[in-house]
């Protein structure tokens, strides 16, 4: 699986759009990269998942550059409960087997006021 | 609420006895998994069932022993534990081994080795 790499935390204020973002300079052809959002004491909870270019939902966005050797977490106008770690996973399924992430540092967001 | 369900939320044990962790999941999913996280460590994935079929990591000591009896349920036992096993365990399901199947993670189950 390939290593990402993303900063230990970062620190916004309310209102503002955080981007946050993580390098995977192994990235396999397979892979797809997917984020995570863990609150302390909870289990993590998907975000969003993207190939290449450009992904949205309700939630985030994903821009992937068209070497996918990076990807960038885009958090609008984020409020104090975005408080959290954002985990970039990059992953494939092994050949005849269950899906296996594997979880680095994270991102340890923090929104003040 | 994310239909993954683990019992009890708050463990406490001394080393010689012997415990399990519940994680039952709503969701129909086909695979399930635990993951440890201890304090300041990232996520440590212990183990994979797909469609009851485990695949292990060697690196988790014999003294965790997981059972997957359906595709909805799955334990994880505990016994001799040492104080560094104290740690937040998580079960999580997905629907298949799919490269886009998200996982959908349980509250946790807070343990504590005394």
């Amino acid at each position: 699986l390939a290593k990402t790499t993303q900063p230990i935390s970062m620190d916004s204020y309310e209102g503002q759009e955080v981007n946050i973002t993580c390098s995977h300079n192994n990235i396999a052809t397979n892979d797809y990269i997917t984020w995570y959002q863990q609150f302390p004491s909870q289990g993590p909870r998907f975000i969003i998942q993207g190939y290449k270019t450009k992904v949205t939902n309700e939630v985030a966005s994903l821009f992937i550059p068209a070497d996918r050797k990076s990807s960038t977490l885009s958090l609008p106008r984020v409020s104090l409960s975005d408080t959290a770690v954002y985990y970039c996973l990059v992953g494939d399924l092994p050949s005849g087997s269950a899906r296996q992430l594997t979880f680095g540092s994270g991102t340890q967001l923090t929104v003040l006021p | 609420e994310t239909g993954v369900t683990q019992t009890p939320r708050h463990l406490v044990m001394g080393m010689t006895n012997k415990k399990s962790l519940k994680c039952e999941q709503h969701l129909g999913h086909n695979a399930m998994y635990w993951y440890k996280q201890s304090a300041k460590k990232p996520l440590e994935l212990m183990f994979v069932y797909s469609l009851e079929e485990r695949v292990e990591n060697n690196s988790v000591p014999s003294r965790f022993s997981p059972e997957c009896p359906n595709s909805s349920h799955l334990f994880l036992h505990l016994h001799t534990l040492q104080p560094e096993d104290s740690a937040l365990y998580l079960c999580a399901s997905s629907q298949g081994g799919a490269v886009t199947d998200t996982q959908y993670f349980g509250p946790g189950t807070r343990l504590t080795v005394l």
